[in-house]
């Protein structure tokens, strides 16, 4: 499997600001995915992050609000902009390869304040 | 729309007994499945897969059991330990669509 490093881990951010979440893979990924889970809730896919190319959005979220870079096939950036306390999530990088199994790194734990 | 869910949010289980967590889903093209665990404070880590071709598959102590006529899937937990408390998650995609839905997630706590 994978190993996934995403950093930072956690972080408390005042409201207004911006947070970029980095993934680092540890081997070349077919796809790469962002995902938000709620405090208590399921995951929420949030994008998928094309290499080189714009990021493919899910309905009711937007370039503007979280963009995301792939620069290449095993790094990926979300950020959160203009964050307001309705952000305060898990944020996940998922990756998988060829259709096989799909694998999340540890999360990054973002309060807005 | 179409989506995956769980049909308890939590299950109680007496260490050493076998558990058992179930998942409907509602989308007839998906053709994956996967359960997750997710401990407190960490990501998800894949358990078990299935592919729609098949009924069954065992793992390490799991099992994955996939009913498609029903649209329902479960994953059995044998020998239940205090380790195997956490959400369970399952996820499906269908076809060509890289993407996982995920279902609610069911809460386990194992009792000493």
């Amino acid at each position: 499997s994978a190993v996934i490093s995403q950093k930072p881990s956690r972080d408390i951010c005042q409201r207004g600001t911006s947070l970029t979440i980095q993934c680092q893979v540890d081997s070349q990924v077919t796809m790469m995915f962002w995902y938000r889970q709620q405090p208590g809730q399921s995951l929420t896919l949030i994008a998928t992050a094309n290499q080189g190319s714009e990021a493919t959005y899910e309905s009711g979220f937007v370039i503007d609000k979280f963009p995301i870079s792939r620069p290449n096939l095993t790094f990926s950036t979300l950020t959160v902009s203009n964050m307001s306390p309705e952000d305060s999530s898990i944020y996940l990088c998922c990756v998988e390869s060829w259709g096989a199994e799909a694998f999340f790194g540890q999360g990054t734990r973002l309060t807005v304040v | 729309g179409e989506n995956v869910g769980l049909h308890l949010p939590t299950l109680s289980v007496q260490e050493g007994d076998n558990s058992i967590i179930n998942c409907a889903y509602s989308n007839s093209a998906s053709d994956y499945f996967i359960w997750y665990k997710q401990e407190s404070g960490k990501g998800p880590q894949f358990i078990i897969d299935i592919r729609s071709n098949m009924d069954k598959r065992q793992g390490q102590r799991v099992t994955v059991l996939l009913n498609k006529t029903v649209k329902h899937l479960s994953l059995q937990i044998a020998a239940t330990q205090p380790g195997d408390s956490a959400v369970y998650f399952c996820a499906e995609r269908s076809g060509n669509d890289y993407k996982l839905s995920f279902g609610a997630g069911t809460t386990v706590t194992v009792r000493a």
